[in-house]
């Protein structure tokens, strides 16, 4: 069974369109995180949940919204998407938050915007 | 700020021939170092986790270690398939935000 799985794996759209990425975790983790890879590999938080509620939301434009309806999902909704929002979407989740524990990442969304 | 350097950025290695991946950091009050390896089209997978300095942990060709200022990976006669990016993470008991190095991309020839 897959730990975290992400939807969809490839996602080609135009500029200026909106798009949402789906994460599901079956592991009953408390914290899900939304990060960023650009094209040189450089991995950037970009929002965190803790049971439903959001509680790091980094300087990310607010075209980005986190959206969860339960424990086990975190979506990534985008609206007006721009060029430079092309990137690896990866969703991971972890057990308590607390810096100590591993983070298990999904197999990441390949966005990219024309 | 925490912060992560990792180096080389890429390293190309003979098979057995072993060498070392560094990750420098800066963190107020470290939680944890974390070391993860990301095959090309796939998430990062956990590696290991260092809590403290003098901190080691093995696992088959791999080892790594932990000082108050930098964290190496030792790789001991790698093989083909340990080729990956190796990406080197950090979370400070200031904040609940892991810090992500930009990772060194490793090639073992056969």
């Amino acid at each position: 069974d897959t730990a975290v799985s992400q939807t969809p794996k490839y996602l080609v759209t135009q500029m200026g369109n909106d798009k949402s990425i789906k994460c599901e975790q079956n592991l009953g983790h408390d914290t899900m995180y939304w990060y960023k890879q650009d094209s040189k590999k450089f991995l950037k938080i970009m929002f965190s949940y803790n049971n439903k509620e959001l509680i790091i939301n980094e300087t990310v434009p607010n075209r980005f919204s986190p959206k969860s309806p339960d424990k086990a999902h975190l979506n990534l909704h985008i609206n007006s998407l721009e060029l430079g929002d092309s990137a690896v979407y990866f969703c991971a989740s972890v057990s308590d938050g607390t810096g100590r524990e591993t983070q298990y990442f999904g197999p990441g969304t390949r966005l990219l915007v024309l | 700020e925490d912060q992560v350097t990792q180096s080389p950025e890429a390293l190309r290695l003979q098979e057995g021939e072993s060498s070392s991946l560094n990750c420098s950091y800066t963190v107020s009050g470290l939680r944890g170092l974390f070391w993860y390896r990301q095959d090309p089209g796939k998430g990062p997978e956990f590696l290991f986790t260092l809590y403290s300095a003098g901190e080691e942990k093995e696992k088959e060709r791999l080892k790594a270690t932990l000082t108050k200022k930098e964290s190496f990976l030792h790789i001991t006669a790698p093989k083909p398939e340990d080729s990956a990016t190796y990406l080197c993470a950090v979370q400070s008991g200031g904040s609940y935000i892991p810090t992500f190095g930009r990772g060194t991309s490793l090639i073992v020839h056969p």
